[in-house]
């Protein structure tokens, strides 16, 4: 079943500007994963965060976690054409399985 | 990186065969496997979990008998669609995670188009 909420669910937006992502969670995990998917492949992870981190940096990505909202936002700064892709994030509670989000579907127009 | 390879990567069959889809870590080592499906413009609902050596674990709604898995090594799971209908065309999509890492992500094949005809 799917405990994480994404929103929005499509984002359009320019080459260059940010695109932020927010995931909502219903219980309490060990970490929680963004993973990309382009269309018709398989998912691309992306960065994790732990429980005990509020903020991780990858490049142009930057995550945020509020572990007392149950909440997660995903920022791709200065995006480019080449980052339209539908995006998840996964929570991680048993160390084990992973339980996706329902995904937001990024376009970006060059 | 590791690499997770899945094969094939698009299938179309008829109506009542069988269909199998191999997933194979390629530089590590997984005791457990996922499987995934996906429909168009939705998210991955997990199937079930594929544990190397023993029985697999099926999510609820998912009939173990038509989506038969078998995990006979570390590097090697299966999932055969049996007697294939068309409502089981689907994208389905293995993952795995290597054994001797805690905390780690999931990776994944590129996933398999499966077409019922």
């Amino acid at each position: 079943s799917q405990q994480g909420e994404e929103d929005p669910q499509a984002l359009s937006i320019q080459e260059g500007e940010n695109a932020t992502m927010n995931c909502s969670y219903k219980t309490s995990i060990n970490n929680l994963q963004w993973y990309r998917q382009n269309s018709g492949r398989g998912l691309v992870h992306l960065i994790l965060i732990r429980s005990n981190e509020r903020e991780k940096h990858s490049g142009r990505l930057r995550v945020t976690l509020d572990t007392s909202k149950k909440s997660s936002s995903l920022l791709i700064t200065a995006s480019r054409a080449a980052d339209t892709a539908s995006y998840f994030c996964a929570t991680d509670n048993a160390g084990n399985m992973l339980t996706f989000g329902g995904g937001t579907r990024l376009m970006v127009k060059p | 990186g590791a690499v997770v390879s899945q094969h094939p990567s698009r299938v179309i069959c008829k109506s009542g065969t069988s269909v199998k889809i191999e997933c194979r870590s390629l530089d590590f080592q997984a005791t457990t496997m996922f499987w995934y499906r996906q429909f168009p413009k939705q998210s991955l609902m997990l199937m079930a979990t594929s544990n190397e050596g023993s029985k697999a674990t099926y999510e609820q709604g998912v009939e173990k008998d038509k989506f038969l898995i078998n995990h006979a090594s570390l590097t090697l799971s299966t999932l055969t669609v049996t007697s294939a209908h068309p409502e089981d065309s689907s994208f389905y999509i293995c993952s795995a995670r290597d054994i001797g890492l805690l905390n780690s992500p999931l990776h994944f094949g590129n996933g398999t188009r499966l077409t019922v005809t």
